[in-house]
């Protein structure tokens, strides 16, 4: 079985500082892991993806994640946060070949100016 | 431009009464997924289809049906046994295989008074 646990429902950075938003994942076997970002009553938009290789994955609007398998953790960063990044975030997971996403709980991030 | 059209984008029912959300997508996609979306529960899978003329119950496909007669389209359905109706609904697609990301449409916003 797999889970997802993305801690923190509301993160609140100001503009410019840097933005860690954090998912650990339980997974029986080799991860997919995903990030998702979702603006106001729209669907999701994948940010960044780990399938394999590097573990360090760079995505859309500055945003990277890296994969660590020994804390089974896919935190999501970006350096400076700019007014657009606020939204809500989902961390994802999926066992291969299934196309099937189990999603964290989700993370609302506030960007203060 | 390819993607994945959800219709309506609100939609007001009366309690008791079926209603049917329609998914649409030109991504030439195999499988689909339809995911029920609360505040503050993340993304839970109701059904998906990975071929057409079959379809799989996510985890909480009570009071949902769904059918799959054509590869670009899987409407689900709302019951009347459905407790709690009110909700996001999310609908998306991707080809089959771990690896590739879900496409989401926009959503419908259900309300059921």
């Amino acid at each position: 079985a797999q889970s997802v646990t993305q801690l923190g429902s509301h993160v609140s950075v100001s503009e410019g500082a840097l933005v860690l938003l954090r998912c650990n994942y339980s997974s029986s076997v080799p991860p997919y892991l995903f990030w998702y970002v979702q603006y106001p009553n729209q669907g999701l938009q994948l940010l960044l993806k780990y399938t394999t290789g590097a573990t360090l994955v760079k995505g859309i609007n500055g945003f990277e994640a890296e994969f660590k398998k020994s804390e089974t953790s896919f935190h999501l960063t970006k350096p400076s946060a700019h007014m657009s990044d606020a939204a809500e975030y989902f961390c994802a997971v999926s066992a291969q070949n299934t196309g099937k996403l189990i999603f964290g709980q989700g993370t609302t991030l506030q960007v203060k100016p | 431009d390819g993607g994945i059209t959800q219709s309506p984008k609100y939609l007001f029912r009366k309690e008791g009464q079926n209603v049917t959300l329609s998914c649409e997508q030109n991504l030439n996609h195999d499988a689909m997924y339809w995911y029920r979306q609360d505040p503050g529960q993340g993304l839970r899978l109701i059904y998906y289809s990975q071929i057409v003329n079959d379809f799989q119950k996510g985890d909480i496909a009570e009071g949902y049906s769904v059918s799959r007669e054509k590869k670009e389209s899987f409407p689900l359905t709302v019951t009347s046994a459905q407790k709690n109706p009110t909700a996001f609904y999310l609908c998306a697609s991707t080809h089959i295989g771990g690896n590739s990301p879900l496409h989401f449409g926009n959503g419908t916003r259900l309300t059921v008074t």
